[in-house]
């Protein structure tokens, strides 16, 4: 089982174009997230999605677009990617919604935005 | 809203030595909480949470955390440091009743010293 994939692993990526990070599970497990890591400040959610279908934003949602077509497939769009939005990227998952859910992580991806 | 304060953005210990990372958190109705690791270049993976059960929760590695209402803490302890816990651990709360996605704190660094 491989549990989260994530790709690609890194990526630079010109100021003004568009980007899809891609992440698959499974684990069959119903609800998705997406987050980036930046440095001093931990992790914030841009969105999530509790089942196959539904979305939903986070607390920095702004230049991002996700979709969930099924279970397993939660791709993050980046429409014109700016500098700011360079960081790293995790996706993860949750068996269930519900606030005692344990979440999984896939490794990140590394995307710099020139 | 809920919240969590992980004081120390760093902290490091010599091999051997008790490790002890603080988090205070804030909610309006009783919280779940988590510490999650990170180890270098990877994603989350969960050591330990609290869902109401008991106060002191045992989890992977040898940490382990007290719930302590009357303090609002989470702090996570290990009494002997090795050299392979050094890593990137992050406290989370979330909360039953509106979003039940948790809020992660900013992350502190543990450095292990020979």
């Amino acid at each position: 089982i491989a549990g989260i994939t994530q790709a690609p692993t890194s990526q630079i990526l010109a100021a003004g174009r568009r980007m899809t990070l891609r992440c698959t599970q499974d684990m069959r497990h119903n609800a998705m997230y997406w987050y980036r890591q930046d440095l001093g400040l931990g992790l914030r959610l841009i969105h999530y999605s509790n089942t196959a279908g539904t979305t939903g934003k986070g607390e920095v949602p702004d230049g991002y677009s996700v979709s969930r077509a099924n279970t397993d497939d939660f791709p993050l769009t980046l429409a014109s990617a700016v500098p700011s939005q360079t960081s790293v990227y995790f996706c993860a998952s949750s068996l269930r919604t519900g606030p005692q859910e344990t979440q999984y992580f896939g490794p990140g991806t590394r995307l710099l935005v020139l | 809203a809920q919240s969590v304060t992980q004081l120390g953005s760093h902290v490091s210990v010599s091999e051997g030595a008790l490790v002890l990372l603080r988090c205070n958190y804030s909610s309006s109705v009783p919280p779940y909480l988590f510490w999650y690791v990170q180890y270098p270049n990877q994603g989350l993976q969960l050591l330990l949470k609290y869902t109401s059960a008991a106060t002191l929760v045992k989890g992977i590695n040898g940490f382990e955390a007290e719930f302590k209402k009357s303090e609002t803490s989470f702090h996570l302890t290990k009494p002997s440091a090795h050299m392979s816990d050094a890593a990137e651990y992050f406290c989370a709360v979330s909360k039953s009743g509106g979003s039940y996605i948790p809020t992660f704190g900013r992350g502190t660094s543990l450095i292990v010293h020979p």
